[in-house]
């Protein structure tokens, strides 16, 4: 029962470039949801998707940064002419939908992709 | 002032102690309350995951949800070597079915033999 699937661990690139970071949801989870942890700081929540809709993205950056959660295939966040601001760890959520009479379901997490900025 | 606030730490306590872990918050809407568990360069590992106010344990883990004073805490008893991490607490309001977590900061915890 694989857990929530984050590639790749590590991405280096130059400012300016393009990085993507994906996620593959738990079996069975139709719910993702992007966080970002600069050091020494918590998670910050930055958008919530399901499949082919963005529910919320609203602490997403306006600029450069879009994410996507295919019919088919990973979520992906990407975000373009990186800049050295962007050298954080992304980390991907996801969770069942809403059951029963507590509502909503826990989030888990995967490894996170760790992005560094030259 | 943050959503919620959480001590960093670090907190350094010998094998066999009772651990408290504490968290406050200012929105009241907040009605999921949860404590991840996260090992350098890992994930955050779901612990405890709590609806409104009350108690709950699982083994050496209780979670206390105070909404009166919203307060949250997380105790974890006989504490090992392995507790050693950074504890982090989350909650959200019941916002259309889903979750927007909002983190602490997270504590850091060092059990030492």
């Amino acid at each position: 029962n694989a857990g929530v699937m984050q590639n790749p661990r590590h991405l280096v690139r130059r400012r300016g470039q393009e990085a993507r970071l994906r996620c593959s949801p738990m079996k069975g989870h139709s719910h993702v949801y992007w966080y970002r942890q600069l050091p020494e700081e918590g998670l910050k929540f930055m958008v919530y998707l399901q499949k082919e809709n963005i529910i919320d993205e609203s602490g997403m950056p306006k600029e450069r940064f879009s994410a996507e959660f295919p019919k088919e295939g990973p979520s992906i966040l990407r975000i373009q002419q990186v800049v050295r601001g962007d050298s954080a760890a992304y980390f991907c959520a996801s969770s069942p939908p809403p059951q029963g009479p507590v509502g909503n379901q826990p989030q888990h997490f995967g490894d996170g992709t760790r992005l560094s900025i030259l | 002032q943050k959503e919620v606030e959480q001590d960093p730490g670090p907190l350094s306590v010998p094998e066999g102690a009772i651990v408290s872990l504490n968290c406050t918050y200012s929105n009241s809407a907040f009605q999921y309350f949860m404590w991840y568990r996260q090992y350098s360069r890992k994930g955050p590992e779901l612990l405890m995951y709590t609806y409104s106010s009350g108690n709950k344990e699982d083994g050496r883990f209780t979670a206390q949800v105070d909404k009166s004073s919203k307060y949250i805490s997380l105790f974890i008893r006989d504490s090992q070597p392995s507790d050693s991490a950074t504890y982090l607490c989350a909650m959200s309001a019941n916002s259309g079915g889903y979750n927007k977590l909002i983190f602490g900061a997270g504590t850091r915890l060092a059990v030492h033999p």
